[in-house]
């Protein structure tokens, strides 16, 4: 069936890297668009990143412009979201989905910023 | 950037209740709102989409409409599963926003 799968995250210090990784099945995947939103705890949904389906095109929330870069490789259906110079307020649950509207989510793969 | 604002902030109703939910863009975003159903430890699930088209597998009981800048997300009869903060998001002009929810809980 139509699914994604995160994985990458765990607990990190502030200024350190994190490379999270989203695995799609039961679609194609090379068609789409894929975007990264997060929810801090206790926070409502931010979208983070958003790639084009052959990757040529890509945004980044203000948020995290120059420190997150976001990419896909459509041979191994996977898309990717390194996080570089990370700080706490960067702490929430990472989902991956196929956009747009975002009608595929993955579970979710928790990010956490602390010394 | 398109501010979205959403009301009530919580809305407290029993199964069996309709609720009306209310998303309100800083300018027009046409039709391209959508509306997501969010559950703590689920991951959001896409309920309308394009202001008033029902996602894959959604129950007719979720209506959506309007357009430009005020969108109505409407549960004609509460189900117990329905109780969750619903967050709409305009993607008509970048960046793509949210709106910060409305809970639907339990009354």
């Amino acid at each position: 069936q139509v699914q994604l799968v995160e994985s990458g995250g765990g607990l990190v210090k502030p200024g350190g890297s994190l490379r999270l990784s989203c695995a799609a099945s039961g679609f194609s995947f090379s068609d789409y668009y894929m975007t990264w939103i997060r929810q801090a705890p206790g926070k409502g949904l931010e979208w983070v990143s958003y790639i084009s389906s052959n990757g040529h095109t890509i945004y980044y929330a203000d948020s995290v412009k120059g420190r997150f870069t976001i990419s896909r490789d459509n041979s191994k259906n996977s898309l990717f979201l390194q996080m570089n110079s990370l700080r706490a307020d960067d702490t929430a649950v990472y989902y991956c989905a196929r956009a747009a509207p975002m009608d595929v989510w993955g579970q979710g793969t928790t990010v956490t910023v602390s010394s | 950037e398109i501010v979205l604002t959403q009301s009530p902030a919580t809305l407290s109703l029993s199964p069996g209740e309709r609720a009306t939910l209310s998303c309100r863009a800083s300018q027009s975003v046409s039709s391209l709102l959508a509306w997501y159903q969010k559950k703590p430890g689920q991951a959001p699930r896409l309920v309308i989409y394009d202001a008033s088209n029902r996602a894959t597998g959604i129950p007719a009981r979720f209506s959506g409409s309007g357009s430009e800048t005020d969108f109505t997300l409407t549960i004609s009869s509460l189900e117990p599963e329905d109780f969750a903060v619903y967050y709409c998001q305009q993607r008509s002009i970048w960046p793509p926003t949210f709106g910060p929810g409305t809970k639907v809980d339990i009354k």
